[in-house]
């Protein structure tokens, strides 16, 4: 069975330009959530997609969006970006009965630089 | 806030030694707490997970201990191999019940 993929893998990019990264999770698997990872911060939630739905969402500006296909299939924007959006952006993925029921399972994550 | 916090940031051991790597979380009506290892440009991979109604589980090679009287989850590795050389992370559910929090993580170094 094929793992969680995240693409692109690695991104550059400059402030004030908007990216999207791409998350396709386990087959079967019906919930996506996002994590930044920063040295500083460690790992922070994000938001969580559960049947396209934004399910739960976590302390991060309006500049940090989502959304989630029919396919399970999530992406998360990020406009207007900052110096301190450089991080790895880590997508998990899991059945989808709720955080603290079913395991979740991470993605090998994007490294975002933004200069 | 909540919280979950690792007492050591890193962890130097031989090769064949046991491992134990300790968190303290602070949501005493947590009641799911996992463990991920992270190895260098990947992302957090599952390890072992326990739920509060235990305070022991068994894996291949790897225990998890948790003592809800002192808010305190350890991870124990067996005869720790260089493979195991990564950095770990505790988790444990929020109040709310909709994130995952992240411990800042120990870095788990295996000499050979």
């Amino acid at each position: 069975k094929a793992g969680v993929t995240q693409t692109p893998r690695y991104l550059i990019k400059t402030r004030g330009q908007q990216v999207t990264l791409s998350c396709s999770p386990i087959s079967g698997h019906r919930s996506v959530s996002w994590y930044q990872q920063t040295p500083g911060q460690g790992l922070q939630f994000l938001f969580e997609y559960f049947s396209e739905t934004q399910r739960n969402k976590g302390n991060f500006p309006g500049r940090f969006s989502g959304r989630q296909f029919s396919n399970s299939r999530s992406e998360m924007n990020v406009s207007t970006l900052e110096l301190g959006d450089s991080a790895l952006y880590l997508c998990a993925s899991s059945w989808g009965a709720g955080i603290g029921t079913d395991t979740q399972y991470f993605g090998p994550g994007t490294r975002l630089t933004v200069l | 806030g909540e919280s979950v916090g690792l007492h050591l940031p890193t962890l130097s051991v031989q090769e064949g030694d046991n491992s134990i790597i300790n968190c303290a979380y602070s949501n005493s009506a947590s009641d799911y707490f996992i463990w991920y290892k992270q190895e260098s440009g990947k992302g957090p991979q599952f390890i072992i997970d326990i739920r509060s109604n235990m305070d022991k589980r068994q894996g291949q090679r790897v225990t998890v201990l948790l003592n809800k009287t002192v808010k305190h989850l350890s991870l124990q590795i067996a005869a720790t191999q260089p493979g195991d050389s990564a950095v770990y992370f505790c988790a444990e559910v929020n109040q709310a019940g909709t994130a995952l929090i992240f411990g800042k993580g120990t870095t788990l170094s295996v000499s050979s």
